[in-house]
């Protein structure tokens, strides 16, 4: 069974700042995405960035980025040039063949004015 | 072009009722999933709908059952509910791919209440 954990329960940031929130997984498997999605207050799952586990590039989405080391089962996400719209709980997530998403417990991040 | 649609919005009931979510998935997928969402917590796998048969099936007792009607679009029925039932019910819809990159769409979520 896959597992993913978000050790950062609650992080917070001053806008314009750089953070990074930190995952990892447990996957015996090979052949794997990982995704961060951002959940606001709204409640709706919107997809912040994802990664091929068969890519060695660490994929790239504007002021997002990742980290990701294979060997480690490490997956972190980067927020740059924080914004005040980024407030909300992040949730990384593993996925193997027929779309089913593992979630972490999610870090609630906080950008500060 | 409509993403993901669930009705009701937030819905209460008391224990022992049935209830009963829908969802419309994204135009142009054919897979729907199903997540609950307890306060506080991440999301859980509950089972998975393509072609009308479940896919997959996440650690929910039977009392949690699905239907996916020919339109794609999908139902969660809860029996017998339970207290611990009260979370957020979320239907994500995507292609069925096999190792399949394609992100899952996901809609607002049904708030469920149990009292």
């Amino acid at each position: 069974a896959q597992t993913v954990t978000q050790s950062q329960p609650e992080m917070s940031v001053q806008e314009a700042e750089t953070v990074t929130l930190s995952c990892t997984y447990d996957t015996s498997e090979n052949n794997y995405y990982l995704f961060w999605y951002k959940q606001p207050p709204s409640r709706q799952m919107i997809l912040v960035i994802r990664q091929e586990a068969y890519k060695q590039q660490n994929a790239t989405e504007n002021r997002f980025s990742v980290n990701f080391q294979k060997a480690a089962k490490s997956f972190s996400l980067k927020i740059s040039d924080s914004q005040l719209g980024d407030t909300a709980m992040y949730f990384c997530a593993f996925q193997t063949s027929g779309s089913r998403l593992t979630f972490g417990e999610g870090t609630q991040l906080t950008v500060n004015p | 072009d409509a993403g993901v649609t669930q009705s009701p919005t937030h819905l209460i009931k008391t224990r022992g009722q049935q209830v009963t979510l829908r969802c419309s998935p994204k135009s142009g997928h054919d897979t729907v999933s199903w997540y609950q969402q307890a306060l506080g917590q991440g999301p859980q796998f509950i089972f998975q709908y393509y072609e009308e048969e479940e896919r997959q099936r996440g650690n929910f007792p039977d009392r949690f059952s699905g239907h996916q009607f020919p339109n794609y679009s999908s139902e969660l029925n809860v029996n017998a509910l339970l207290l611990g039932d009260s979370a957020l019910y979320l239907c994500a819809s995507s292609l069925w791919q096999t190792y399949s990159n394609q992100p899952q769409h996901f809609g607002d979520g049904t708030r469920l209440s149990i009292l």
